[in-house]
């Protein structure tokens, strides 16, 4: 199947400064999502990006498909910023099943 | 519009008892998704119903069962809970057509002793 690789795995930063994460995967795929975890347990939605650009504010992402990897740009960070952050990707008839990577978890402190 | 909502929040139960729990989609999702998360395999896909029908099925055994109904409410059901079935139980709401995100509820907590 699908194999996931998210880089790093662990990442502490400085309150302001910036940050990239990056996503590996091992196949065609024709879903590809972000989400943040917040310390609750619950796995908020950043992107929807099987590939190309999107921003949302101090977020962005890039997905090239055809090399099979994303990145997960933050700017600026801020301490609610942290928290682990997880990459999934879907593939041809995967139907709800997203393969998730192992996350990178971010610190940022103040 | 509402997000998804999963009930309850916490659970303790027994080991050999059963437990089911809640998932409520967003108005106008008919498809909801079961993740299991442990600190050990992390996020694990137990299964998949769209239209009340059970579309996909993940590598977890047969004492993890669940059903959709016609509101597209799902629930999922373990019997004969184990210890190692200690976990977050995720469900996420979607189109179902495979081709837009994924939105997660808060999670159930299932503590088994």
């Amino acid at each position: 199947g699908i194999q996931v690789e998210q880089s790093p795995p662990d990442l502490i930063l400085q309150e302001g400064a910036n940050s990239t994460l990056r996503c590996n995967f091992s196949d065609s795929v024709n879903n590809l999502q972000w989400f943040h975890q917040n310390p609750w347990g619950q796995l908020i939605n950043l992107f929807y990006i099987p590939s190309g650009t999107k921003q949302n504010g101090r977020l962005s992402a890039t997905t090239v498909a055809t090399e099979r990897y994303s990145l997960l740009y933050i700017s600026s960070s801020q301490t609610t910023d942290s928290g682990v952050y997880f990459c999934a990707v879907g593939y041809g008839g995967s139907q709800g099943n997203l393969i998730f990577g192992k996350g990178t978890k971010l610190s940022v402190k103040p | 519009k509402a997000g998804v909502t999963q009930t309850p929040r916490y659970l303790i139960k027994t080991r050999g008892q059963q437990v089911t729990l809640s998932c409520s989609p967003i108005s106008g999702h008919r498809s909801v998704s079961w993740y299991q998360q442990t600190p050990g395999q992390g996020l694990q896909f137990l299964f998949e119903y769209f239209s009340e029908t059970q579309r996909n099925k993940g590598n977890f055994p047969g004492r993890f069962s669940g059903r959709q109904f016609s509101n597209s409410r799902s629930e999922m059901n373990v019997s004969t809970l184990e210890l190692g079935d200690s976990a977050l139980y995720l469900c996420a709401s979607s189109s179902g057509t495979g081709i837009y995100g994924y939105t997660f509820g808060s999670g159930t907590r299932l503590t088994v002793v």
